[in-house]
């Protein structure tokens, strides 16, 4: 079956810190790839993806890049702010299962401190 | 705000009890989602309907249920609760009911509905 792994949290940060969150995933078919976050009190808001290997996803500064090589997905960021403090989930979908349902990573807090 | 909204917020029952988490999509969306997000077992899919029919089920109990309506709106009904039902459910709408090779159908998350089970 289908399986995200994601490394455990919490992780603490200064501000202006890189971060990076690893992210491997099994897939069985032709997955897309998510990052997701959510804020404090908030549901779950996409953050990036990547639908084939070697695409990358970025936004708000955030990158990741699609390596089927090494089934990964790691996030990336140069310089964190308080902003981004929050959980964040890979997430992938399989695109055999025509009805797209996410399958998530267990999620890694992050903490950035001023 | 991404446009769906859940209700209530936040819900405290007791064990046993039976209780219905009200989702409302986005305007214009077909298809709605139910994920439960769980110390132990993270965020799960649950099932999902597409205007109005089950399209997909996950790892729902049987003592869960849940319907779309002709308006769209849909609800989940958790029976006979248990202490580990005790979790934040969220519920996400997409405007098709399908993603493809080329395309990606994004679902929007609504802000939750917290059950504790006492």
């Amino acid at each position: 079956g289908n399986s995200v792994t994601q490394m455990e949290g919490p992780v603490t940060l200064s501000e202006e810190a890189f971060l990076t969150i690893n992210c491997t995933y099994t897939a069985t078919g032709y997955p897309s790839l998510f990052w997701y976050v959510q804020y404090p009190g908030e549901g779950l808001q996409l953050l990036l993806k990547a639908t084939k290997a070697d695409d990358k996803g970025s936004n708000k500064g955030f990158e990741a890049t699609y390596r089927k090589e090494t089934t990964s997905f790691h996030l990336e960021k140069g310089s964190v702010q308080v902003s981004d403090s929050a959980v964040y989930f890979c997430a992938l979908i399989d695109l055999t299962d025509s009805w797209g349902k996410l399958q998530f990573g267990a999620g890694t807090q992050v903490v950035v401190t001023p | 705000d991404s446009g769906v909204t859940q209700t209530p917020k936040h819900l405290i029952t007791a064990t046993g009890q039976r209780v219905t988490l009200r989702c409302s999509p986005r305007s214009g969306d077909l298809s709605v989602y139910w994920y439960q997000q769980s110390l132990d077992q993270g965020l799960q899919f649950l099932i999902q309907y597409y205007n109005g029919e089950e399209r997909a089920k996950g790892n729902i109990l049987e003592r869960f249920s849940a319907q779309q309506f002709p308006d769209l709106h849909s609800e989940l009904n958790l029976s006979s609760l248990e202490l580990g039902d005790s979790a934040l459910y969220f519920c996400a709408s997409s405007e098709l009911g399908t993603s493809g090779i080329y395309s990606y159908n994004e679902q929007f998350f609504g802000p939750g509905t917290r059950l504790t089970v006492l």
